[in-house]
């Protein structure tokens, strides 16, 4: 099975800043790779399909970019609701999918 | 629009089972593969397994195998996922996905609570 590590597993920031989120495939999965933002009490929201495509009504802060091995989320400038559990899913040799281990984000 | 509803939350003993429904609406239930995560408090997102409604194959995640059973009933576009032999380590909100490439709409979440 494919494995994805994601780093960090948590990160400290403040509103305002730019933050990075890291995927990394355990072999080539093309760009079949969604990051999904998961809150306390709520069903994961997809951000990003395709590696790149921003989901629909998702603020344009939110990027994504990669293909192959290596992905990044990117938040270009956090707001106070973007305070959450990031994660991503490859979905390359489905099924199975792997989810990464998450990213906490917190403030700072 | 497209919407997945799902059962409410249930509290069972070791060794029970239990099955959760997932109605969905809004698309061809037909067309698309649903899947089943689950989170346990504290930890990640876990995938548990899929099923095809239109023709019935289903499979899962090896940790699950022999133990799970995803069923659906299409004059109601209703998946099902149950899960037996139930332990402690079972208890998460467990939650059914649309499959389109990657699991772009979700339902609310179901807390399964395994509790003596």
């Amino acid at each position: 099975d494919i494995q994805m590590t994601q780093s960090p597993s948590s990160l400290s920031a403040s509103v305002g800043d730019r933050v990075t989120i890291t995927c990394r495939a355990s072999q080539g999965i093309r760009n079949d790779l969604a990051w999904y933002q998961k809150k306390p009490g709520k069903a994961p929201k997809r951000l990003i399909y395709a590696a790149s495509s921003l989901q629909s009504g998702v603020p344009s802060r939110f990027s994504g970019s990669g293909s192959g091995t290596e992905f990044t989320l990117t938040i270009s400038s956090l707001q106070p609701e973007d305070f959450a559990t990031y994660y991503c899913l490859q979905h390359n040799n489905y099924p199975p999918v792997t989810f990464g281990q998450g990213t906490r984000l917190e403030i700072k | 629009q497209v919407q997945l509803v799902q059962s409410g939350a249930e509290v069972k003993k070791p060794g029970a089972s239990v099955k959760v429904s997932c109605k969905t609406s809004g698309y061809t239930f037909t067309s698309l593969d649903i899947n089943w995560v689950r989170q346990a408090t504290g930890q990640g997102l876990e995938w548990v397994g899929w099923m095809n409604p239109n023709s019935g194959y289903t499979g899962s995640a090896q940790k699950f195998q022999g133990r799970v059973t995803m069923t659906r009933n299409t004059s109601i576009s209703t998946a099902y996922m149950e899960l037996r032999s139930l332990r402690s380590d079972d208890t998460a909100i467990y939650y059914c996905a649309r499959t389109n490439g990657d699991f772009d709409h979700w339902g609310q979440g179901t807390l399964v609570t395994v509790s003596s």
